[in-house]
């Protein structure tokens, strides 16, 4: 299995700043992926991020909006920019492990925006 | 006809119960079925994977696959008050990226 950590676990942010949100994860991955999940909903999926090149974003995701890097195989960051309300939400990443389809999440980051 | 498709519930059994959590789907191309189990706030946590037709048993879990019905079942045998959580099924595909049902809220009482 693979163990996911991100930082920070919860921030309450202004409107109009922007957050970035780390994630590590301790085992050889492949695939790295953002989600979000409003409170009592699924998952939904943000992008995928792809090592030395950019993301891939889902529709109604855009890079301007929430940029993401990938470093290395086992480090990405999800940026939330020029926050407003409607981005309170939990961000959740996730990881495939190497030579499986198996998928692993971090704890997730609780955002609120006022 | 949506992707996926998975009662919201909230279930409730008592302890000891046999718990059923059922999803369908409409992907033929889906290649890999997996449930997640999700505490109130924390992470989803990977419970059961299979790439095939059948049954999967794990302790007091079995996951069941029929793909020709394109439907798959989570069984919890024995039910406990820790098994309260939400359950989301997910499949996979050639794609990469999982497809996520809404999730079955699971209560069991003590």
């Amino acid at each position: 299995s693979a163990v996911i950590s991100q930082k920070p676990s919860r921030d309450i942010c202004q409107r109009g700043t922007s957050l970035t949100i780390q994630c590590q994860v301790d085992s050889q991955v492949t695939m790295m992926f953002w989600y979000r999940q409003q409170p009592g909903q699924s998952l939904t999926l943000i992008a995928t991020a792809n090592q030395g090149s950019e993301a891939t974003y889902e529709s109604g995701f855009v890079i301007d909006k929430f940029p993401i890097s990938r470093p290395n195989l086992t480090f990405s960051t999800l940026t939330v920019s020029n926050m407003s309300p409607e981005d309170s939400s939990i961000y959740l990443c996730s990881a495939r492990l190497a030579g499986t389809y198996e998928q692993y999440f971090g704890p997730g980051t609780r955002l609120t925006v006022t | 006809q949506k992707e996926v498709e998975q009662d919201p519930g909230p279930l409730s059994v008592p302890e000891g119960a046999i718990v059923s959590l059922n999803c369908t789907y409409s992907n033929s191309a889906f290649q890999y079925f997996m449930w997640y189990r999700q505490y109130s706030r924390k992470g989803p946590e990977l419970l059961m994977y299979t790439y095939s037709s059948g049954n999967k048993e794990d302790g007091r879990f079995t996951a069941q696959v029929d793909k020709s019905s394109k439907y798959i079942s989570l069984f919890i045998r024995d039910s406990q008050p820790s098994d309260s959580a939400t359950y989301l099924c997910a499949f996979g595909g050639s794609q990469g990226n999982l497809i996520f049902g809404k999730g079955t809220k699971l209560s069991v009482k003590p």
